[in-house]
């Protein structure tokens, strides 16, 4: 079965400066795909960035980045030029056709950013 | 496009009673999810359709929870006997068919007292 670890239960950046949340997973599985989702307090779960197993280029969205470091199954998210609204839990996520796409995520990351 | 939408987005009940809540999806998109989120943690995979067809189902959904998805468009959720280990955010999703990216709805938060 597939997992998704996140070691970091709360992080905290000051705003304008640079954070790094991991993500390692465990899979068997040679095609997947792999997710940051956002989860601000009392609202829904947003997308923020993926990342296709086949590619072995990273994924950026303006400010959001990932390292995806296939070998070593990691898969961590850097948010440049932290704002305010980058408050969030901030969950990654693993899915693969093999698993109708359902998705496994790991535990979270609480990120506050400090004004 | 609308987004996915969940009703209710609050429920309290009593130990005991039953619930059902209502998913939306997005309307082009044949597949959904249902997921549970206790505090704390990160949402975990109840059940899955395509169209009406429930094509997989979590250890975690016990017989006192059924899902439903009847002309292939909105689902819902039921549980029977409420517990109080039922209270949790639950939440919806849905995709397109050929896409790997699933859209999330608001969620029900549910509250067993």
């Amino acid at each position: 079965a597939q997992t998704v670890t996140q070691s970091q239960p709360e992080m905290s950046v000051q705003e304008a400066e640079t954070v790094t949340l991991s993500c390692t997973y465990d899979t068997s599985e040679s095609d997947y795909y792999l997710f940051w989702y956002k989860q601000p307090p009392s609202r829904q779960m947003i997308l923020v960035i993926r990342q296709e197993a086949y590619k072995q280029q990273n994924a950026t969205e303006n400010r959001f980045s990932v390292n995806f470091q296939k070998a070593a199954k990691s898969f961590s998210l850097k948010i440049s030029d932290s704002q305010l609204g980058d408050a969030a839990m901030y969950f990654c996520a693993y899915t693969s056709g093999g698993s109708n796409y359902k998705l496994t995520f790991g535990k979270g990351t609480l990120l506050t950013v400090n004004p | 496009d609308t987004g996915v939408s969940q009703d209710p987005r609050h429920k309290i009940t009593k130990r005991g009673q039953n619930v059902t809540f209502r998913c939306d999806p997005i309307s082009e998109h044949n597949r959904l999810y249902w997921y549970r989120q206790t505090l704390g943690q990160g949402p975990e995979f109840l059940t899955y359709f395509q169209n009406e067809a429930q094509l997989e189902k979590s250890r975690l959904l016990s017989d006192r929870f059924s899902a439903e998805r009847p002309k292939g468009s909105f689902s819902t959720l039921e549980i029977q006997r409420t517990e109080q280990g039922d209270s949790a955010m639950y939440l919806c999703a849905s995709r397109l068919d050929g896409s790997y990216e699933q859209y999330f709805g608001p969620g029900t938060r549910l509250t067993v007292t």
